[in-house]
């Protein structure tokens, strides 16, 4: 099994839409990081959370939300979706006592018509 | 604002030495990392630079000066394996927040 999974792989929803992205993660690291990505503009931070309690706004928040139900597990939630959050969407989970690479999942590539 | 400068694409060829640049503009400096990304994968972690100076990992090397807010990685050796996005990032904070550059698109030919 992979050490950071991410649900679903892939998913076509429609405009106005609630959708929910999980990532769960076997590392036993505390951090935990959604990123998105688009052609041309790199990984962009949208949140994350260095503990259960702890969820913090990354550069590109707005039309998002975040859960942190575990220390293992971190959703993303788009409320209502529109089109331009159609993109690659990462999540990534890192420790502090092993060093300073993060560890991916596989991506849930979402496309909003 | 946060700036991480990255070129968009280099080519070489297999055997060859290439070098990504990255300066960067950011808030707050607390070390530089390399990730590869192949098509339709994850990125994942190469190296990191807090200190100036050289890192080298196997035929991976990793270069950072933090008076001119620059660094570069160096593949050698190129294979065609090598072909794929390379990102630098930067912790502004201290607390592995990153800020990733574009990515810089290495085609290596035969």
């Amino acid at each position: 099994d992979a050490d950071v999974t991410q649900t679903p792989r892939n998913r076509i929803t429609k405009t106005g839409k609630r959708i929910m992205l999980e990532c769960s993660q076997t590392k036993g690291h505390d951090r935990m990081y959604w990123y998105r990505q688009d052609p041309g503009l790199g990984l962009r931070l949208i949140y994350y959370s260095f503990d259960v309690k702890d969820i913090n706004k990354g550069e590109i928040s707005d039309g998002y939300s975040v859960s942190r139900q575990a220390q293992a597990k971190f959703s993303l939630s788009l409320e209502s979706a529109i089109p331009n959050q159609t993109a690659l969407y990462f999540c990534a989970t890192s420790d502090e006592m092993q060093g300073y690479g993060y560890t991916f999942g596989s991506g849930t590539r979402l496309t909003v018509v | 604002g946060q700036s991480l400068e990255q070129p968009s694409e280099v080519t070489a060829v297999e055997g060859a030495i290439v070098q990504i640049n990255c300066t960067y503009q950011t808030s707050g400096f607390y070390g530089l990392s390399w990730y590869q990304q192949h098509d339709g994968g994850a990125p994942t972690f190469l190296s990191y630079n807090a200190l100036d100076g050289l890192e080298e990992t196997g035929r991976f090397s990793s270069f950072l000066s933090r008076s001119d807010s620059y660094g570069y990685l160096l593949l050698q050796e190129l294979q065609m394996k090598d072909s794929a996005s390379y990102f630098c990032a930067v912790d502004d904070t201290g607390f592995q927040k990153l800020v990733f550059g574009t990515g810089t698109r290495l085609l290596v030919s035969p």
